[in-house]
This record gives C-alpha cells, structure tokens and sequence, in this order.
C-alpha cells in the first residue's frame, strides 16, 4: 500500500526567509511524487512533481523539492518565502506499479508567511 | 480553456435527500476522480474512472454512485445524503499515461446536509 505523511500541521516563516515544507511517503516501489497547494475557497494547483531522474526538482512560483530516496522523503523548499506563499500546500504520492492514475494525498501543511 | 468545471458550488441538502454533483473537463483526459476534504484532513478518493464506461471505488465509496458514459463527463451521486457527507467535494481529472502526469481539479463543491 502506498501513503504519505505530512509531520507538520502548520509551518510559519518570516517574510524573505527560506521555507521548508516537510512530506515523507512509503511505496512498495519506485515512487511518483507530487506537491499541490490550495489557496482559501479554491481547488488544488498543481507545483511540482517527481518522475524520475535529477533529484531536485524545481516547479512553478519558485518551489523546488528534493527527492530522497533512502529518507523516503520529498521535502517543499523556497529560498525566499513570499506572504502570497500562505496556503494549504499537500504532498501526494503514486505508486506506478500497483496504482496507476490513484494518488494518495497528505493531510497537508498550512504554511503562513508573516511579513 | 475551462479545465474542470464542477457544479454547484454550494449547497445545502436536508437529511434524506438526494443530489448529483457535477463535473466535466475539456481536456481530453481519461482519468477522472472525486475527492472528499474534510477540515483538518487531507483528500480522500470516493470514486475514479479510467475511462468512459469504467468506474472504481476508492477508499470513501458508501453512500455514494458515479457514472462515466462520456469521457469529458463524471457526476457524483449521494442518494440519501447524512451529516456525515458534509464536506467539500473536488472532482479532478488526468491524462492517460502510467501514473506520472499531475491532476487538474475543479474548485469545489461545498455540501452541507442539515
């Protein structure tokens, strides 16, 4: 079975500080890897994924993630946190091998950014 | 560009009723997907399609029924609607591929059965 954990409800960072949004995953194979965000009232917006290849990958607004592949792990990071980065960021994993098209999606981080 | 476009965005039921929740996409896609989000929670798969006339339950199926007669087309249906199915619904779709193409999803249905 494939899942995927979010160890951190909330995460607040100063205004140009860089941030870190964490999500570790368990998969019986070689995982795909996602982050979405969701501004208030909204559906969610696609960052950044990982396929396959360099294990840093870099996505839309500045995000870029870093693959870990003996940490199990597939953190957001930003070098310079902005106050229009304040939204619900989600993690979510694919498992090729056995689930094809289904994600399984975190529980989410809030992230605020105060200026 | 539409994208997914789901309907309504509101809507408050009274216990006992019935609802279809609707969704449709004009990209194409032959993935199609409802999520439930509760607060504090994170998505939850109700039901997905790989294609027109395909359908599968996901982890949250009770009290719910889908349909995919067309491929741009995927409605949600909740026959006697419970307190328990107050949420915001998210209908979202993805290409055909082996997994590694991300989702695109509407911008909610928010449900309340009083």
């Amino acid at each position: 079975a494939q899942s995927v954990a979010q160890p951190e409800d909330q995460v607040n960072v100063a205004e140009g500080n860089p941030l870190t949004v964490k999500c570790t995953y368990s998969v019986s194979g070689n995982p795909y890897l996602f982050w979405y965000v969701q501004y208030p009232n909204r559906g969610l917006q696609f960052l950044l994924k990982y396929i396959t290849g360099d294990n840093l990958v870099k996505g839309s607004y500045g995000f870029e993630a870093e693959f870990n592949k003996s940490q199990t792990s597939f953190h957001l990071k930003k070098p310079s946190a902005l106050v229009s980065d304040s939204a619900l960021y989600f993690c979510a994993v694919r498992d090729p091998a056995t689930n094809a098209g289904k994600s399984t999606f975190g529980d989410g981080t809030t992230l605020t950014v105060k200026p | 560009n539409a994208g997914v476009t789901q309907t309504p965005k509101f809507r408050i039921l009274k216990i006992g009723q019935s609802m279809t929740l609707q969704c449709t996409q004009d990209m194409n896609h032959n993935y199609m997907y409802w999520y439930r989000q509760d607060p504090g929670m994170g998505l939850k798969l109700i039901y997905y399609s790989v294609g027109a006339g395909i359908t599968d339950k996901g982890e949250v199926p009770n009290g719910y029924n889908v349909s995919r007669s067309t491929t741009e087309d995927f409605p949600l249906r909740l026959e006697l609607a419970a307190p328990s199915q107050t949420s915001v619904y998210f209908c979202a779709s993805s290409a055909r591929d082996r997994g590694n193409t991300e989702a695109f999803f509407g911008q909610g249905t928010r449900l309340t059965v009083v």
